[in-house]
């Protein structure tokens, strides 16, 4: 268990459909990555946060946007979804110093 | 940006046999550079890491070597098991919480 979780575990929903996938980091953790990995695929970085505020953007889509909260978990929130959306969603946490990403579980998403 | 390349992209070898995957990177900032083991439906897992004033680290069967000027650094695993079957992400990243890229992942199958 690295500490990091991720709720919900399974998401089924269908097209033009929105959702909202939450990530709580390890205590301390002030960094925090989103990632999508679709069917036997790498790891596709999508968006940091640290501290509250938006570090790092990678290949997110318009459709997708996230923030961080206060107590430092974050949402990721996916809009007008698409067949296409389907994958595992990945958040990952690193301390201050911001080396090692420890990962959560994953939410995995259907999109029917 | 950087940018990282992993090699080969499947890797099967027999039981007991040692197994090798290299990274290149292209951005001579990077100085940290983990390596993760990602089982099948599982999350991403931290299985050694190197930084840049190290040539090299070693934890039992694993070790990992970096090559600064040639920007390359390599996963060894000896003895491998029937349990080191999964698929190992290389990443690099400069200091400070810069988001890390990962390489595009190798999946390696140990035979019995």
């Amino acid at each position: 268990d690295s500490g990091v979780t991720q709720t919900p575990k399974h998401l089924i929903t269908a097209t033009g459909q929105r959702v909202t996938l939450r990530c709580s980091p390890r205590s301390g953790d002030l960094s925090v990555y989103w990632y999508q990995q679709s069917l036997d695929q790498g790891l596709q970085f999508l968006i940091q946060y640290y501290n509250g505020e938006e570090r790092a953007k990678g290949n997110i889509l318009e459709r997708f946007s996230a923030q961080q909260f206060p107590d430092l978990h974050s949402e990721l929130n996916l809009s007008s979804l698409e067949l296409g959306d389907s994958a595992l969603y990945f958040c990952a946490s690193s301390g201050a110093l911001g080396e090692t990403q420890y990962f959560g579980p994953g939410t995995r998403l259907l999109v029917l | 940006g950087e940018n990282v390349e992993q090699h080969p992209s499947t890797l099967s070898v027999q039981e007991g046999d040692s197994a090798v995957i290299k990274c290149t990177y292209s951005d001579s900032a990077s100085n940290y550079f983990p390596w993760y083991k990602q089982e099948l439906g599982k999350r991403p897992q931290l299985i050694i890491d190197i930084r840049s004033n190290v040539g090299e680290k070693k934890d039992q069967r694993i070790a990992v070597t970096l090559n600064k000027t040639a920007k390359h650094f390599s996963l060894h695993i000896t003895e491998t098991q029937p349990e080191d079957s999964a698929v190992y992400f290389c990443a690099a990243t400069p200091f400070y919480g810069q988001n890390f890229v990962f390489g595009p992942g190798t999946r390696l199958s140990v035979l019995p």
